[in-house]
């Protein structure tokens, strides 16, 4: 229960593409779902985050879509661009326990 | 200040050595995280203090032994460390209330 899944474990867009990253859990007491973006030897950096009280956020370029009766929530990448390139972590966590539980992350190449 | 800064960023020790990992962050966060990680693969939590009292122990080997001498400074002391503990050791810290991590750079150790 305490899982988050994560797909596609990688993924390859041309410039300018719309990447979608989706994550589902099982644990209907999360009520934190936040993105992290990884560079190489670089520590996770929040990108963006969502309570189940809303279904969509936006952020710059960065959406997260939220269906709480499907348990499940994306990012998508408007524009992306080569910089993009990274690894997307998908997380969740409850109140009171103030501890992540991530995805297993998804390697995103945007190709110039 | 809005950062978590580690040091050392590169750490190599030998199975005998004893090593400390230091972190600080000046954001008034009052949760402090231990995560590691190894390649390709997310970040899997540790230690997490609040309040400076260690309040959850992923049921790590007590040859990692955490720290915590203020609300700002985070220790991880190392001890008889085995070559499959090489990986990367993120430190972060939250906000009591807000879910969001704010994540160091972490120290890349390897142990051989």
């Amino acid at each position: 229960q305490q899982q988050v899944k994560q797909s596609p474990q990688s993924l390859i867009v041309q410039k300018g593409g719309i990447p979608i990253i989706n994550c589902a859990y099982e644990n209907t007491a999360f009520d934190y779902f936040p993105w992290y973006q990884q560079f190489p030897g670089k520590g996770p950096a929040l990108l963006i985050a969502i309570r189940p009280d809303v279904s969509e956020k936006k952020e710059g370029r960065f959406t997260i879509s939220f269906n709480k009766s499907a348990k499940q929530f994306s990012l998508h990448i408007m524009d992306s661009q080569p910089g993009d390139s990274a690894t997307y972590f998908c997380a969740a966590s409850m109140t009171g326990r103030r501890a992540l539980t991530f995805g297993s992350g998804t390697r995103l190449q945007v190709q110039p | 200040d809005t950062e978590v800064t580690q040091t050392p960023k590169h750490l190599v020790m030998g199975m005998t050595n004893k090593k400390s990992l230091k972190c600080e962050q000046h954001m008034g966060h009052r949760a402090m995280y231990w995560y590691k990680q190894k390649a390709k693969k997310p970040p899997e939590l540790m230690f997490v203090y609040s309040y400076e009292k260690l309040s959850i122990n992923e049921s790590v080997p007590s040859r990692f032994s955490p720290e915590c001498p203020n609300s700002s400074l985070l220790n991880l002391h190392l001890h008889a460390l085995q070559p499959e503990d090489s990986a990367l050791y993120l430190c972060a810290s939250s906000q009591e209330v807000a879910g969001g991590y704010t994540f160091g750079s972490g120290t890349r150790l390897t142990v051989v």
